[in-house]
């Protein structure tokens, strides 16, 4: 069955850096674009990157832009989020998720790790 | 950026009772929408896409409708499990995906 295992969240600095892994097995996951999406504490789910299956086509949400990159490697089935100069406000729970496609322009999120905590603080 | 808004923010429903949730859009976000729904320490989970297309799995007491900018969801009967968060989310202008604040019910 779909397995996605975030891992590398943790207690971090203002400032700081860190790089979130999410390990997919179950699928084929070099086929699949994927995405990462965060839960803020008392705040909704925000779309946070998007990246292609082939790693050829990425997008960021604005309030991470230049600051977040998303890529993956195929050959590990593994997908990551590098996080720097990190602000307390994007302290949440971080999933990874796979796109669902079911036709052109299908942008949605089919199956969701179980997330890894990022706390920004000092 | 698609802005989405979810009404009400809480919705107070008895087992067996039928709830029905509300999502609208900013602008017209056509039929690219999907709604998930979350429990406490849960990843969400895909319940409806394309406005009104069940995901595998889902119950058919789970129905969506709507298009543009309104969109409904509809739980015919509650059960016990249902009691979550329910979130929409457009895909129809992106980037930014967008999602709503959520509905919360919660058991009368």
């Amino acid at each position: 069955q779909v397995q996605l295992v975030e891992s590398g969240g943790g207690v971090v600095q203002p400032g700081g850096s860190l790089r979130l892994s999410c390990a997919a097995s179950g699928f084929t996951f070099r086929d699949n674009a994927m995405h990462w999406v965060r839960h803020a504490p008392g705040k909704g789910l925000e779309w946070v990157a998007f990246i292609g299956y082939d790693a050829i086509n990425q997008y960021h949400a604005d309030s991470v832009k230049g600051r977040f990159t998303i890529s993956r490697d195929n050959s590990k089935n593994t997908l990551y989020l590098q996080m720097n100069s990190l602000r307390t406000e994007d302290t949440a729970v971080y999933y990874c998720a796979r796109n669902y496609y079911y036709g052109s322009g299908s942008y949605l999120f089919d199956f969701w790790g179980q997330g890894t905590l990022v706390t920004v603080s000092s | 950026e698609i802005v989405m808004t979810q009404s009400p923010a809480t919705l107070s429903v008895s087992p067996g009772e039928r709830a029905t949730l509300s999502c609208r859009a900013s602008q017209s976000v056509s039929s690219n929408l999907a709604w998930y729904q979350q429990k406490p320490g849960q990843a969400p989970r895909l319940l409806i896409y394309g406005a009104s297309t069940r995901a595998t799995g889902i119950p058919a007491r789970f129905s969506g409708s709507g298009s543009g900018t309104e969109f409904t969801l509809t739980i015919s009967s509650l059960q016990s499990e249902d009691f979550a968060v329910y979130f929409c989310q457009q895909y129809n202008n992106w980037p930014p995906i967008t999602f709503g604040p959520g509905t919360k019910v919660d058991i009368k």
